[in-house]
């Protein structure tokens, strides 16, 4: 059984240009967690979606940053006119129920904006 | 604002030696997740604690529960140079049964 997938697993873009970010959970999972993390330190929560549903996006920038979870697909995380500020690892986690159940989490995208 | 706050930040001991972590939080919980991330990959699911428990083991490891005291400690016994890693506690509360809240996290070296 595959684990989660995330790609690409670095992506490098210039300050102006939009970064996507896909994530493919687990089979049989239908939630989905989008994370960011700073070199040393925790996660912070971004969004959460079901399919073809966000459920809570309170951790999400409400400018520049959108997700989504389609029926068919990946999930994406786009992030449009990057600046430096963004440089950082994304990482995607999927669950089977959304209520208290241990994650399973992708290798994360390490964007970086120069 | 953080719930999970882990201490030490960081730890290097031989291997061989018993290894303990510890995690705070501030508000009443539903349960206490303990994942560990090796450098550069995402995070594995160690052990999940209820908040009516008080201990559970997994192998090598034991995790401890102290509602009173909002602390939660892992212990890794017998280290093994493949336990260098980060550990971190993640928490979800009464007010949301899916939002996990992160510490920063303990960084663990084994020597060997």
């Amino acid at each position: 059984n595959a684990g989660v997938m995330q790609n690409p697993r670095h992506l490098v873009r210039r300050r102006g240009q939009e970064a996507r970010l896909r994530c493919s959970p687990m089979k049989g999972h239908s939630h989905v967690y989008w994370y960011r993390q700073l070199p040393e330190e925790g996660l912070k929560f971004m969004v959460y979606l079901q399919k073809e549903n966000i459920i809570d996006e309170s951790g999400m920038p409400k400018e520049r940053f959108s997700a989504e979870f389609p029926k068919e697909g990946p999930s994406i995380l786009r992030i449009q006119q990057v600046v430096r500020g963004d440089s950082a690892a994304y990482f995607c986690a999927s669950s089977p129920t959304g209520n208290n159940s241990p994650l399973h989490f992708g290798n994360g995208t390490r964007l970086t904006v120069t | 604002s953080q719930q999970g706050e882990e201490d030490p930040q960081a730890l290097s001991i031989q291997e061989g030696e018993n290894a303990t972590m510890n995690c705070s939080y501030k508000t009443s919980i539903n349960n206490l997740q303990w994942y560990r991330q090796n450098s550069g990959r995402g995070l594995v699911h160690l052990i999940l604690i209820r908040s009516n428990e008080r201990e559970k083991h997994s192998g090598r490891l034991r995790v401890t529960l102290d509602t009173s005291k909002k602390s939660s400690s892992l212990l890794i016994t017998a280290s093994r140079a493949a336990d260098t890693a980060s550990y971190f506690c993640a928490t979800t509360t009464m007010d949301s049964n899916y939002q996990l809240i992160w510490g920063a996290g303990t960084k663990l070296i084994i020597k060997p």
